[in-house]
């Protein structure tokens, strides 16, 4: 199946800092990307779709300006947590689209985020 | 928007039995269902999918079958094992929108 890449898979930071998540489809083209954040023993929670080459539109609650999101390419979106909080701690989860089978996403294999 | 509803939670079985999980959704739009399997700190596993137009479809040990009247669908494991036990979740989804998932099951396969 399609393989979806997420850098990095794990990452600390201090409180203050901005943090970057890469997303890439790796033998596909993604037009849509999406990013969830998921808490333990919890669902996945949209944060917001990545369409590429125009704006992302983010779920009701979610701060578009704290948890910027630019999908440049066809195979690439970065989500950077701006001025990272303990509270942001979480797993953040990107899926991708393939463009030729709109039905199907797959997943990236998450990046946990911890800030001190 | 499209609401789905996931039972039970958790769920334990014995090695061998099987398993059952069940979802509903509110939008009758909705077209296509996917059901996913994530072991701890890993990410989700597409393991079987149905379409609208498909009442039930089977692979190997799982199984899906869709009620579209009822708007519901369940997912089935039969002959559990020990590697069957993960959180998995249900999907709805409608052409060119989101995915909107359940909230999960915690299934435990007891050897």
């Amino acid at each position: 199946g399609a393989v979806v890449s997420q850098h990095p898979s794990r990452v600390i930071c201090k409180s203050g800092t901005s943090v970057k998540i890469e997303c890439r489809s790796l033998d596909f083209q993604a037009t849509t990307m999406f990013w969830y954040r998921q808490f333990p023993k919890q669902s996945l929670m949209l944060m917001a779709t990545s369409n590429e080459g125009s704006k992302a539109t983010y779920e009701q609650g979610v701060e578009k300006d704290k948890f910027l999101i630019n999908h440049a390419s066809l195979t690439l979106s970065t989500l950077t947590v701006t001025s990272a909080h303990p509270e942001d701690s979480s797993f953040y989860i990107c899926s991708a689209r393939d463009w030729s089978h709109q039905e199907t996403q797959y997943f990236g294999p998450g990046t946990r985020l911890l800030v001190l | 928007g499209e609401n789905v509803e996931q039972h039970p939670s958790t769920l334990s079985v014995q090695e061998g039995d099987s398993a059952v999980i069940k979802c509903t959704y509110s939008d009758s739009a909705s077209n296509y269902f996917p059901w996913y399997k994530q072991e701890l700190g890993k990410r989700p596993q597409l393991i079987i999918d149905i379409r609208s137009n498909v009442g039930e479809k089977k692979d190997q040990r799982i199984a899906v079958t869709l009620n579209k009247t009822a708007k519901h669908f369940s997912l089935h494991i039969t002959e559990t094992q020990p590697e069957d036990s993960a959180v998995y979740f249900c999907a709805a989804h409608l052409s060119g929108n989101q995915f909107y998932f359940g909230t999960g099951t915690s299934l435990t396969v007891i050897p």
